[in-house]
């Protein structure tokens, strides 16, 4: 059972360069995350999809969209990367319905990424 | 703004030894917390939750406590062992929501 599987592992990207993030979790949970982590800051939610066919934004959106192409995958791109992007990555899902008590989260192994 | 801060950023105990981290949340509306592990290169993993009906819950080896009274949380470790060593984030949310807020985190080192 893999869980939550997130690629790329590494990336750098110059200034202005485009990429897209993919995740997808084999667990049949409705909702995903995807998060940003910087040194001494947490986790900070960047969007989510509260279930297929739905997508919000988090607390930084900026730079980013997001794509929920089906219950399994859920992709972030970042339309012309910039330095303050440079962070590391988790996607996250969760059985959450949104009236449920089922919030725990489960993560995937992270994408480090580089602006240069 | 809602946030979830840590009152330390590092702890340092004995092999062996109990281990206790805090964490003080601002949010009253929360009424989930969780706490999660994150060893390095991986993802957070889940540890313990408790809800806000609740003063104490107990796992293995792990106990949460929930003060409503003063926003306070805390998670102990009992006989702390090497492979405990991790940063250690405590979390909030409320039903409902779809956010889940993080602390900054504490790092845990464990001296054998």
């Amino acid at each position: 059972n893999a869980g939550v599987t997130q690629t790329p592992k590494f990336q750098v990207l110059k200034t202005g360069q485009s990429m897209t993030l993919q995740c997808a979790q084999d667990m049949n949970h409705n909702s995903m995350y995807w998060y940003r982590q910087d040194p001494g800051m947490g986790l900070r939610l960047i969007y989510y999809s509260a279930s297929e066919g739905t997508t919000d934004k988090g607390e930084v959106p900026n730079g980013y969209n997001v794509s929920r192409l089906n219950k399994r995958e859920f992709s972030l791109r970042l339309e012309s990367a910039a330095p303050s992007q440079t962070s590391v990555y988790f996607c996250a899902s969760s059985e959450r319905t949104g009236g449920s008590a089922n919030e725990k989260l489960f993560f995937g192994s992270g994408t480090q990424l580089s602006v240069l | 703004g809602e946030s979830v801060g840590l009152h330390l950023p590092t702890l340092s105990v004995q092999e062996g030894d109990n281990s206790i981290i805090n964490c003080a949340y601002s949010n009253s509306a929360s009424d989930y917390f969780i706490w999660y592990k994150q060893e390095s290169g991986k993802g957070p993993q889940f540890i313990i939750d408790i809800r806000s009906n609740m003063d104490k819950r107990q796992g293995q080896r792990v106990t949460v406590l929930l003060n409503k009274t003063v926003k306070h949380l805390s998670l102990q470790i009992a006989a702390t062992q090497p492979g405990d060593s991790a940063v250690y984030f405590c979390a909030e949310t409320h039903t409902g929501g779809f956010k889940t807020i993080f602390g900054a985190g504490t790092r845990l080192f464990v001296k054998a």
